[in-house]
């Protein structure tokens, strides 16, 4: 059941630098996706999110962009702080994808 | 203002038992979803109670089952246990207002292991 795919198992960026994790899924019904952030030791707990009207939102740092024709979403922090070192998870409809580790290194 | 809470947080059992998991949604939410989670994986959704029924359901077997109350509480239970359902047990609770539109609140899990 894999509708919803992170390719990327981790990505390593340098404080201040942009960081970009992608996510792609198969069902084109898929109307709302979402972004959760996990923390060691503690639950995912949400992001930002984006409507499939949409192609783009923001929201401080964060910045989510949809392209439905490629069934892509990728999510952007910038600027990367070291705080923002965890697991981020994409999902829709229920379903998530195997996670992306950000370590931001100062 | 509580958020989701699991109960317990860690347990142990051996391989043919059964299991009960325990959550508490966000106070005003009225759906729970539960999710299976294993090491180095994402949160597979096992299924989702509405209005104490069962909305939807993942790919799980009939070895796992759940239940809400009428104070939206869930339970999760598993029977004849295996050793490949060792993992982290995570209940997240919304609104009811759709599918998959509504940001899901977690709990910080329940990690089960079975020997």
């Amino acid at each position: 059941d894999q509708q919803v795919k992170q390719n990327s198992p981790s990505l390593s960026v340098q404080e201040g630098r942009i960081s970009i994790l992608n996510c792609d899924y198969t069902n084109s019904m898929f109307d709302y996706f979402l972004w959760y952030k996990k923390y060691p030791a503690e639950g995912p707990t949400f992001l930002i999110s984006i409507s499939s009207i949409k192609d783009k939102n923001e929201d401080g740092r964060f910045t989510v962009f949809l392209n439905k024709s490629a069934k892509h979403l990728s999510l952007h922090i910038v600027p990367s702080q070291p705080g923002d070192s965890a697991v981020y998870f994409c999902a829709a409809a229920e379903r998530f994808g195997a996670g992306t580790r950000l370590t931001v290194k100062p | 203002d509580a958020g989701v809470t699991q109960s317990p947080t860690h347990l142990i059992k051996t391989r043919g038992q059964q299991v009960t998991l325990r959550c508490s949604p966000k106070s005003g939410h009225d759906t729970v979803s539960w999710y299976q989670q294993a090491l180095g994986q994402g949160p597979q959704f096992i299924f989702q109670y509405y209005e104490e029924e069962e909305r939807q359901r993942g790919n799980f077997p009939d070895r796992f089952s759940g239940h809400q109350f009428p104070n939206y509480s869930s339970e999760l239970n598993v029977n004849a246990l295996l050793l490949g359902d060792s993992a982290l047990y995570l209940c997240a609770s919304t609104t009811g207002t759709g599918y998959g539109n509504s940001p899901l609140h977690f709990g910080n899990g329940t990690r089960l292991t079975v020997t």
